[in-house]
C-alpha cells in the first residue's frame, strides 16, 4: 500500500521561502509511471493544484503561481519537494502530496494527510 | 473565483438520491475527462470518480458520475449519514496556462 507524507515547517515568514518534502513508502518514487503532485487548501476553501513533476525532472506548475514554484525529486531517499519563494499571507493552506498515473494527471488515487503551513512573522 | 463552477451546498435525506453539478467550459470539461473527490472535514481529498464514470475500487456503485458538453454531474444514490462531506470536480483546462483545475467544492449535508 503506498503511503505519503508531508514534512516541513509549520510557520514561515512573510517574503521567505516555504518548503516541504513528501516521503513515498510502499513503492518507488523511480517509477516511470506517476506524477508527483501538490496541492493545497486554504482554510474554509477549496483546493488548488500546485503543480507536479516526473520522474525524469520534467515539471508543470499552476500558472498562478509558476514565477515562484520550484519541484524538484530525490530518488535516493524516495521523496519529492516543494518550494514556493516569497511567501504572503495567502500561501497560508494545508499543502497535500498527492500521486497521480502518467497520462492522467488529475486522477490523484494516493494523498499524504496534509500539512498546515502559516505565513506569519 | 474557481475555474469549474459548483453549487456550494446540496443536501438530501437518507435513502435519497442527491445530484452535484459541476461546470466548465470547452477548455476543460468541454475537451477532456472529468474528476470527483469526496473531503470529509478534516481529513485529505479521497478519489471517487475518474474520467467522467469510473470508479476505483472500493467506491461503492451508490457513486456515479456523467459527463455532457460543457457540464459534468456526480449522483450518490441510497444517501447515507456518512456521505456528508465536501464534494470536487477536477479536470484538465486545455487553455494557454494547461493545469488541472477544481470546482470551489459543493459541501453535502444529509439531513
Amino acid at each position: 500500500q503506498v503511503q505519503l507524507q508531508e514534512s516541513g515547517p509549520g510557520l514561515v515568514k512573510p517574503s521567505q521561502t516555504l518548503s516541504l518534502t513528501c516521503s513515498v513508502s510502499g513503492g518507488s518514487i523511480s517509477s516511470a509511471t506517476y506524477y508527483w503532485t501538490w496541492i493545497r487548501q486554504p482554510a474554509g476553501r477549496g483546493l488548488e493544484w500546485v503543480g507536479h513533476m516526473y520522474t525524469s525532472g520534467s515539471t508543470k506548475y499552476n500558472p498562478s503561481l509558476k514565477t515562484r514554484v520550484t519541484m524538484s525529486i530525490d530518488t535516493s531517499k524516495n521523496q519529492f519537494s516543494l518550494k514556493l519563494s516569497s511567501v504572503t499571507a495567502a500561501d497560508t493552506a494545508i499543502y497535500y502530496c498527492a500521486r497521480a498515473p502518467r497520462g492522467d494527471s488529475e486522477k490523484l488515487d494516493y494523498w499524504g494527510q496534509g500539512t498546515q503551513v502559516t505565513v506569519s512573522s | 473565483q474557481s475555474v469549474l463552477t459548483q453549487p456550494p451546498s446540496a443536501s438530501g435525506t437518507p435513502g435519497q438520491r442527491v445530484t452535484i453539478s459541476c461546470s466548465g467550459s470547452s477548455s476543460n470539461i468541454g475537451s477532456n475527462y472529468v474528476y470527483w473527490y469526496q473531503q470529509v472535514p478534516g481529513t485529505a481529498p479521497k478519489l471517487l470518480i475518474y474520467r467522467n464514470n469510473q470508479r476505483p475500487s472500493g467506491v461503492p456503485d451508490r457513486f456515479s458520475g456523467s459527463q455532457s458538453g460543457t457540464s459534468a454531474s456526480l449522483a450518490i444514490s441510497g444517501l447515507r449519514s456518512e456521505d456528508e462531506a465536501d464534494y470536487y470536480c477536477a479536470a484538465w483546462d486545455d487553455s494557454l496556462s494547461a493545469s488541472v483545475v477544481f470546482g470551489g467544492g459543493t459541501k453535502l449535508t444529509v439531513l
